[in-house]
Parts: C-alpha cells; sequence; structure tokens
C-alpha cells in the first residue's frame, strides 16, 4: 500500500518568509495528492491539491510541486502571516479513495 | 449546506462498554470516509464507502470495530468492547464522487478510562 513521509515535522519561520513542505510517497499508482491546513482542535480542511497530469498548481500565497519521476511533492507558503500557524497534512492515494496521510508538520510563524 | 455532521462530539466511557460514533455527510456525497487521529499514529484512514457499499476496511485495527452505512445519509463506526487505547478523535468525511476534495466533519473525541 501507499506510504507517505512528511519532513520537516516542525517549522519555525518569521512573519513574510516562506515556507516549505516536502512530502514522498510510494505508490507509482497515486494520481491525487491533497494539503490539509488542520488548526488546534478543529477538523482537516484542503487548502490545495494537485493531480498527476500537471507538475505545479498555485492559489495566492499558496503552491504546490509534483515530481512524480521522483515520487514526491511539495507545499510553499509565500509572505507567511501569523494566522498560516497551523499543523499541515500532505496525503496521496489513487483518486481520493484510500488516501494515506504523512504525520504531519507543525508551522509556527512568529510575529 | 450544514457539513459533515458527527455525534456526539465528546465521548467518554469506560474500557468494555459500547461505543457507537455518528456521522452525517454532506447531502448528495456519495462517497464516506472514517479517520483516526492519535498523537502517534496521526491521520489513519479506517475505512471508506462507495454509495453505502464498504470498499476497503483495511484500516480496521481490529474485530472490534465495525462500521455500517444502512443508507447514504447515514454512516455509524461501533467499537465493542472499547479499550483505553481506542482514545482518539475519530473524523468522518464525504465527497462527491471520487475525484474530489474530502469534506471532513468536526470530529468525536473519544475517551477511554
Amino acid at each position: 500500500g501507499e506510504n507517505v513521509e512528511q519532513h520537516p515535522s516542525t517549522l519555525s519561520v518569521q512573519e513574510g518568509d516562506s515556507a516549505v513542505i516536502k512530502c514522498t510517497y510510494s505508490d507509482s499508482a497515486s494520481n491525487y495528492f491533497p494539503w490539509y491546513k488542520q488548526e488546534l482542535g478543529k477538523r482537516p480542511q484542503l487548502i490545495i491539491d494537485i493531480r498527476s497530469n500537471v507538475g505545479e498548481k498555485k492559489d495566492q500565497r499558496i503552491a504546490v510541486t509534483l515530481n512524480k519521476t521522483a515520487k514526491h511533492f511539495s507545499l510553499h507558503i509565500t509572505e507567511t502571516q501569523p494566522e498560516d500557524s497551523a499543523v499541515y497534512f500532505c496525503a496521496a492515494g489513487y483518486n481520493n479513495n484510500d488516501m494515506r496521510f504523512g504525520a504531519g508538520t507543525r508551522l509556527t510563524v512568529k510575529p | 449546506d450544514a457539513g459533515v455532521i458527527q455525534s456526539p462530539r465528546h465521548e467518554v466511557t469506560e474500557m468494555g462498554q459500547e461505543v457507537t460514533l455518528r456521522c452525517k455527510p454532506i447531502s448528495g456525497h456519495n462517497s464516506l470516509f472514517w479517520y483516526r487521529q492519535t498523537m502517534m499514529r496521526g491521520l489513519e484512514l479506517l475505512i471508506y464507502f462507495n454509495n453505502n457499499v464498504p470498499i476497503d476496511d483495511s484500516g480496521m485495527p481490529e474485530d472490534r470495530f465495525s462500521a455500517k452505512m444502512p443508507n447514504a445519509s447515514f454512516s455509524t463506526l461501533k467499537i465493542q468492547p472499547s479499550e483505553p487505547r481506542d482514545s482518539a478523535v475519530y473524523f468522518c468525511a464525504s465527497s462527491l464522487g471520487s475525484y474530489n476534495e474530502q469534506f471532513f466533519g468536526p470530529g468525536t473525541r473519544l475517551t477511554v478510562l
């Protein structure tokens, strides 16, 4: 089955700096790669996703890149703000079935 | 839209008791997922349904866990008997088909004493 590894486990940046979170996956059949943000005590919420026919996707300050050959994908947040502080999860799966999640990255943005 | 609805939001029970968690997916969604989240194991997929049919239950940890979806608007996750190591937050999520975003419910925080 799919195995997803996520790094780093914690990340602290200064407000205005960029943050990058990286994930690798094992199953070459996976074609759907979402990123979720989870604030303390809240539910995970999708912030961006990418499918295997696309190498990069951007939505305002958030971008995701996918390298299918190397089986890794990354989340990039630019101009970070304190409200970006949360735990971020990557996931991989065939469509959205049987998705496996990474262990999460706790991002802290210091004002 | 009310989103995915889960009940109860918090459950405290004693070891050996039966626990039933409930989920109402977003109306019109035909895929439903049950997850468990703990600090040690992260977010784990337990089981998912397509059109009310269980597709993959390989994530269900033991025979003590069972899930049903009797109709398109209701699902249950049952633990019998419960054990302290079952303490976790259980999330239900739903999506429209296999190609779209999963929407998570608010979760049920289960504590087994």
